[in-house]
């Protein structure tokens, strides 16, 4: 079972839906969880962070963290064909815990 | 310059020969991050820089890999006897904190090993 688990998709919805993205994770030391949008042949790019447990929310994009259930989620509201692009989810520890793990992506396409 | 720079951009080599892949983080980052992406998958860390020292080498495959970082700045990323196996994205982040919460990436270097 891998540390980070995450639907690769694709995921494709119409312009101004709502969208849904999830990681799930099986190490409880994970503290500070973040999500990144990766366009093709373009390297990450940090979207959101979370620290523990919480929502947070930064103009269209929500980030929300349940450690109890061990599940994270990105919402995309009023999406755009901009926000075409891979999204990973990524994790890591508190202690010293600089080995960040990446979900694997889900791709997400954005219909106009 | 203005984000994190990776030279080249893309690489092919033939098996058994050795490559060096660069990164020049951005300025006054002291913190560096080596990763490997292959096609469907997300980045897998491979090693960890804070200023001159790698203070985290765990996510190196095996011995054919190493890196430096001589002055604190600029990293190499080097390849022995490469293998085919090796061919992936190879990705530089950098970041002004211990923590990567805040992490710039590069473009990446395609590797392919043929």
């Amino acid at each position: 079972q891998k540390e980070v688990e995450q639907d690769p998709g694709p995921l494709s919805v119409p312009e101004g839906a709502i969208v849904s993205l999830n990681c799930t994770y099986s190490n409880s030391a994970f503290q500070y969880f973040m999500w990144y949008r990766q366009y093709s042949r373009k390297g990450p790019e940090l979207l959101m962070y979370t620290y523990s447990s919480g929502n947070k929310e930064d103009g269209r994009f929500t980030a929300q963290v349940d450690k109890s259930s061990k599940y994270i989620s990105l919402f995309i509201r009023d999406s755009q064909p901009s926000d075409s692009a891979t999204y990973l989810c990524a994790m890591s520890g508190d202690t010293g815990g600089f080995k960040t793990i990446f979900g694997a992506g889900t791709r997400l396409f954005v219909k106009a | 310059g203005a984000g994190v720079s990776q030279t080249p951009s893309n690489k092919v080599t033939e098996k058994g020969k050795y490559v060096e892949l660069r990164c020049d983080p951005i300025s006054g980052h002291t913190a560096l991050y080596w990763y490997r992406q292959s096609l469907g998958q997300g980045p897998e860390f491979l090693i960890y820089f804070q200023g001159t020292g790698a203070a985290d080498d765990s996510g190196l495959p095996n011995d054919r890999f190493f890196a430096v970082r001589p002055e604190g700045s600029v990293s190499t990323l080097k390849i022995q006897r490469t293998e085919r196996g090796d061919s992936a994205v190879y990705l530089c982040a950098s970041s002004s904190r211990a923590v990567d919460t805040e992490a710039f990436f590069g473009q990446g270097t395609r590797l392919t090993v043929v």
